[in-house]
């Protein structure tokens, strides 16, 4: 068990447009999700906590406007790159975490580059 | 602030030998959850031990084990008989409970290379 999937696995992306990455946990229900951000061959950054039925919690220095972030249900969470710039290319990972445990189990994450 | 710290960022070993990885973390809480997370070249975050502070005896999941010492805020990873699937990043992680604001701190990392 504890299986949290992410779609999709990579996009590409005009400049401008916006994308949106989905957030599953397959075979649990899941309150808090989370997403971090990852550069190449450095450490997971988190960016914000999304808790089902509430607003996100977001990290400082994260544009909350442009990391829109919406937990409709107890196995999805979204994240949206608003008006997408090259700069917000990166590796995109979700995780959630059993409302029964401490354990956060992590998607396969999602490649997003903006052209 | 808590604070997590690999001090390796690279090893290697040779398969079928042992390596231990080092990490060690700074709180003021006693009460906290430690991890180790494996990210093979895939990206995926796998989970690979996890040790609760207020349990004394150290963790182990079949090849791989920890050293939990709790006075000197260290929690080293053990990988025996190690094998080329275990090359991967390895991240230290420390969290406390929800109710204390329970947000996982990731060390830096360590690039473990496995040579045949």
């Amino acid at each position: 068990g504890a299986v949290v999937s992410q779609h999709p696995s990579r996009v590409i992306c005009k400049s401008g447009t916006s994308v949106k990455i989905e957030c599953r946990s397959l075979d649990f229900q899941a309150t808090t999700m989370f997403w971090y951000r990852q550069f190449p061959k450095q450490s997971l950054m988190l960016m914000a906590t999304s808790n089902e039925g509430s607003k996100a919690t977001y990290e400082q220095g994260v544009e909350k406007d442009k990391f829109l972030i919406n937990h409709a249900s107890l196995t999805l969470s979204t994240l949206t790159v608003t008006s997408a710039h090259p700069e917000d290319s990166s590796f995109y990972i979700c995780s959630a975490r059993r409302d029964t445990e401490e354990t956060q189990y992590f998607g396969p994450g999602t490649r997003l580059l903006v052209l | 602030a808590q604070t997590v710290t690999q001090s390796q960022p690279e090893m290697s070993v040779q398969e079928a030998e042992t390596v231990t990885l080092s990490c060690t973390y700074d709180t003021s809480e006693s009460n906290y959850y430690l991890f180790w997370y494996k990210q093979p070249p895939s990206r995926q975050m796998i989970l690979v031990i996890r040790q609760e502070a207020y349990k004394q005896q150290n963790a182990t999941e079949n090849r791989f084990s920890v050293n939990f010492q709790k006075a000197a805020k260290s929690f080293s990873l053990k990988i025996s008989d190690s094998q080329l699937g275990d090359t991967a990043m390895y991240f230290c992680a420390f969290k406390l409970s929800p109710n204390q604001g329970g947000k996982l701190i990731f060390g830096q990392g360590t690039e473990l290379s496995v040579k045949p």
